[in-house]
């Protein structure tokens, strides 16, 4: 199974900050990289695919880059409804995994 | 596009459940279905997906489940299935329903429903 590592597993920051979240595979496999955004209670949003791809809806100020086996997640000026939790998932090989996520907290 | 779950609650340990989930707003039967949890206060956790009838609807699942779990669809009815059995307190969680939308070699899951909460325990 491929193991996805995001670091940091949480991140203190303030409105307009620029905010990074990475998430290390344990193999290479191109951009077959998810990104999900999830607040308290609630089901996860998608936010970003193939790495780099922004979900149709989700503001420009979310970025995704990277390939192999490095990924990031880049909020480019953090606003106060995107404190919540990120996770990124692979969906190069079964089982599709997640990272352990990582809580974006005030 | 919506997913609603239902099915949810409280079971005993080595006991069975089913889980459904109702789509509506899309061509279900064009998807590929997929189900995640989420232990409490845990991360996200894939547990497999179905894939759609025209290639073979076939099944994968994660190694924690397989042989105890199964996915199933109707898509007459628009609904997917997670059936649980020999069911452990590690099973415990929220349980999402997701569609499946396939981007060249890769996947992603665009949306998902509410989630039904399944606690096991005596």
């Amino acid at each position: 199974d491929i193991q996805m590592t995001q670091s940091p597993s949480s991140l203190s920051a303030s409105v307009g900050d620029r905010v990074t979240i990475t998430c290390r595979a344990s193999q290479s496999f191109s951009n077959y990289l998810n990104w999900y955004q999830q607040k308290p209670g609630k089901a996860p949003k998608l936010l970003i695919y193939s790495a780099s791809t922004l979900q149709s809806g989700v503001p420009s100020r979310f970025s995704g880059s990277g390939s192999g086996t490095d990924f990031t997640l880049t909020i480019s000026s953090l606003q106060p409804e995107d404190f919540a939790t990120y996770s990124c998932q692979q969906s190069y090989s079964i089982p599709y995994t997640f990272g352990q996520g990582t809580n974006l907290e005030i | 596009v919506q997913l609603v779950e239902s099915g949810g609650g409280l079971v005993l340990p080595g006991r069975s459940l089913g889980l459904s989930c109702t789509a509506s707003g899309f061509n279900f039967g064009d998807y590929p279905m997929s189900w995640v949890r989420q232990a409490p206060g845990k991360g996200l956790e894939w547990v497999g997906f179905i894939r759609t009838r025209a290639n073979g609807g076939t099944t994968e699942h994660a190694a924690s489940v397989k042989g105890r779990f199964t996915i199933s669809r109707d898509d007459s009815k628009r609904i997917a299935y997670l059936q649980m059995n020999s069911l452990r307190t590690e099973d415990t969680a929220v349980y999402y329903c997701t569609r499946v939308v396939r981007y060249g070699s890769g996947s992603t899951l665009d949306s998902w429903g509410q989630g039904t909460l399944v606690t096991v325990s005596s």
